[in-house]
C-alpha cells in the first residue's frame, strides 16, 4: 500500500471556524490531490497540486484552499467552514501525469 | 466534455455468480483507464489499469476489464464474485499529457452480494 495518512480522521466543528486537513505521503510523488465524497456525487475534486508550491483548482473549489510548502505534505483549509461542507475528504497521490492515483484512509469532516 | 458514465448506480448479484460492471467514457484522446473498489469506510483501492496494448487486463482479487474504444467502454467483469466483493466500484479515465494528472471518476455502482 501507498504510504499516504491523513489527519484527523474524524473532526467536528461549528459553523463559522477554520479546519485544516492534512495529508502526508512517503512515495516522494509530485502530484497530490484533494477530493470530497459525498451521496449521490461520487468523487470531486477540491484542488491539486503538480509540484511543491504549485497548486489548482478543481471542480469544487470554493470556500477551500491549498498549500504545499514540501513534497510530503499538502494541507487543505476550510478557511470558515459551513454545514455544506460535511463531508468524507480523501487525498490522493500520483507519480506520473495521468496515471494511477493512490488514496488515503479518508477523514470525516461534521460541521455543525 | 470529458466525461465517464457508470450507468448502474445499484447491482446485485448471488454468490458464486457472474459480474459485469459497466463503464462508458467520453474523451477526445486516447484515455488511461482506471477501475478503483471502495469497501465501507475505507479509502478507493485500484484494481486494474489500462494504458495500452493488450485491450484485456487483468487485476487484483480475480477482477479483469475489457477496452473497446469502438464503444467508448471499459467494463469490469469478474466470473464468479464473492460476498467480501460487496462494495461501491468506481471507473476513472486519465490522460498522461496536458492534463496535470486530474482522472475523472464516475459516479460509482454499489455491487450487493446475496448469499
Amino acid at each position: 500500500d501507498a504510504g499516504i495518512t491523513q489527519s484527523p480522521r474524524h473532526k467536528v466543528t461549528e459553523t463559522g471556524t477554520p479546519v485544516t486537513l492534512r495529508c502526508h505521503q512517503t512515495e516522494n510523488h509530485r502530484y497530490m490531490y484533494w477530493y470530497r465524497q459525498d451521496p449521490g456525487h461520487g468523487l470531486r475534486l477540491i484542488h491539486y497540486s503538480y509540484g511543491v508550491k504549485d497548486t489548482d483548482k478543481g471542480e469544487v473549489s470554493d470556500g477551500y484552499s491549498v498549500s504545499r510548502s514540501k513534497t510530503e505534505d499538502f494541507l487543505l483549509t476550510l478557511e470558515s467552514a459551513t454545514s455544506s461542507q460535511t463531508s468524507v475528504y480523501f487525498c490522493a497521490i500520483s507519480g506520473q501525469e495521468g496515471h494511477e492515483q493512490y488514496f488515503g484512509p479518508g477523514t470525516r469532516l461534521t460541521v455543525t | 466534455a470529458q466525461s465517464v458514465t457508470q450507468p448502474d448506480i445499484h447491482i446485485t448479484v448471488s454468490e458464486g455468480a457472474s459480474l459485469e460492471l459497466r463503464c462508458n467514457y467520453s474523451y477526445g484522446a486516447t484515455p488511461y483507464l482506471f477501475w478503483y473498489v471502495q469497501s465501507p469506510g475505507q479509502g478507493l483501492q485500484l484494481l486494474l489499469k489500462y494504458f495500452s496494448g493488450d485491450t484485456l487486463v487483468q487485476g487484483i482479487k480475480g477482477f479483469e476489464a475489457e477496452f473497446k474504444r469502438s464503444q467508448s467502454s471499459f467494463n469490469l467483469r469478474k466470473p464468479s464474485v464473492h460476498w467480501s466483493d460487496a462494495a461501491e466500484y468506481f471507473c476513472a479515465v486519465g490522460h498522461g499529457s496536458g492534463n496535470t494528472g486530474k482522472l475523472i471518476f464516475g459516479q460509482g455502482t454499489t455491487l450487493q452480494v446475496k448469499p
